[in-house]
């Protein structure tokens, strides 16, 4: 039982540069959800999906995008990306009780 | 809309002294108030909650109230070990689960030995 996993742990891109983040779960939970952490803001959300096929926007999700076809994944994509996305990337799953994250992607956008 | 204001850090103590880390909020509802602890390098863990009013999370020696009065949920230990140095964020979700969780930004502690 692996929980909530994200590739890569580490990414340098440069502007304009796309690429995705994997996100996936193993718990069959419904919500899932994309934060960003950056110093003094804790954490933010980017978007969320309550069950495969239904995704929406959170807080901050100008630059990304979202699909949910399976329980499973979320991939989180950025298309074209910018210096202010240089952050770390958390994924969540929320269970009857709790939250549960992944360890992060560390992205530095040059 | 919804907020989390917790104290700014870094906190700095030494070990078995007594901590207290505050937390209060804005919210139009009745949300659901969370602690959550983050260890280096890694991604959040559930420290504790609380659902209602007046309930009392607690976990590893930590506690907090959720009080409605004061919109506070201050987070307490009272003797403090090396192994406790973490961020802690106080955040809030309008369900108990803690999906479209609003974060804190964060207060880090360090414990010296």
């Amino acid at each position: 039982n692996a929980g909530v996993t994200q590739t890569p742990k580490f990414q340098v891109l440069k502007t304009g540069q796309s690429m995705t983040l994997q996100c996936a779960q193993d718990m069959n939970h419904e919500y899932m959800s994309w934060y960003r952490q950056d110093p003094g803001m804790g954490l933010r959300l980017i978007h969320y999906s309550v069950g495969a096929g239904i995704t929406d926007q959170g807080e901050v999700p100008n630059g990304y995008n979202v699909s949910r076809s399976t329980t499973e994944d979320f991939p989180l994509r950025l298309l074209s990306a910018a210096p202010s996305q240089t952050s770390v990337y958390f994924c969540a799953t929320t269970g009857t009780d709790t939250q549960y994250f992944g360890p992060g992607t560390r992205l530095t956008v040059l | 809309g919804d907020s989390v204001t917790q104290m700014e850090g870094p906190v700095t103590l030494s070990e078995e002294a007594f901590l207290t880390i505050n937390c209060t909020y804005t919210a139009t509802g009745y949300p659901s108030l969370f602690w959550y602890v983050q260890y280096p390098g890694e991604g959040l863990q559930l420290l504790l909650k609380a659902t209602k009013a007046d309930d009392k999370g607690s976990n590893k020696g930590f506690e907090a109230t959720y009080r409605k009065e004061t919109t506070s949920f201050h987070l307490e230990k009272g003797s403090v070990q090396v192994s406790d140095s973490a961020v802690y964020f106080c955040a809030l979700s309008d369900q108990s689960g803690g999906f479209k969780t609003i974060f804190g930004a964060g207060t880090r502690l360090f414990v010296k030995a």
